[in-house]
């Protein structure tokens, strides 16, 4: 049963460019939340995605977007990268929120894109 | 707003010690917390997950207690072994419908042989 894949692994891009981050979740999740981990810092909270849509949103700018595909996988978009979007990107999945299990379920993170912008 | 506090943000040991590593949120509207652990340069792997309504939560040499209306939780790791060393971050799922996680930075961890 494959866990959280995530692609690519590594990224470089220049200033000012766009870049898009994959994510597939555990099998029998259909949430996907993505976080940003900064180096030395905790992950914060960008976005989770659920049933196609934008359900909850951290205190990211617009450039920030994402989007969720029928098979429950996900892309995070960056438009107009900053030297400060360099980090490493996390996905995380879980099962739905309505179900009675879904607070009892521990998110189950990918290993993340290392994000470099020079 | 929910911020989570992790303290030391950094310990050494020696192996065989038994260590606390310790956690406070601001906000006990949560509806849980979890222990995680990572590795340099990887993602996180899910500890322990600790109900708003439990105490503890015990894995083989982890334990994770909770006393929500203080706002603290603490990881206790047994014997401790040079394999532990990595960062461990506490992170709490406040009420409000969402699954959203808030974490601290982290303790950084390194078990000396």
């Amino acid at each position: 049963d494959a866990g959280v894949t995530q692609s690519p692994t590594h990224l470089i891009k220049t200033r000012g460019q766009q870049v898009t981050l994959r994510c597939s979740p555990k099998s029998g999740h259909d949430t996907v939340s993505w976080y940003q981990q900064a180096l030395g810092q905790g992950p914060q909270f960008i976005f989770q995605y659920y049933e196609e849509e934008e359900r909850q949103r951290g205190n990211f700018p617009d450039r920030f977007s994402g989007h969720q595909f029928p098979n429950y996988s996900s892309e995070l978009n960056v438009n107009a990268l900053l030297l400060g979007d360099s980090a490493l990107y996390l996905c995380a999945s879980s099962p739905r929120e309505d179900q009675a299990s879904s607070y009892n379920s521990p998110l189950h993170f990918g290993n993340g894109t290392r994000l470099t912008v020079t | 707003k929910q911020e989570v506090t992790q303290i030391p943000a950094a310990l050494s040991v020696p192996e065989g010690e038994n260590l606390v590593l310790n956690c406070s949120f601001t906000d006990s509207a949560i509806y849980n917390l979890q222990w995680f652990r990572q590795d340099p340069g990887k993602g996180l792997t899910s500890l322990l997950l600790i109900q708003s309504s439990q105490r503890e939560q015990t894995s083989g040499r982890l334990n994770a207690s909770l006393d929500k209306s203080s706002g603290r939780s603490t990881l206790y790791i047994a014997a401790s072994q040079p394999g532990d060393s990595a960062t461990y971050l506490c992170a709490v799922t406040t009420q409000g419908g969402s699954e959203k996680l808030v974490f601290g930075k982290g303790t950084k961890l390194t078990v000396n042989p």
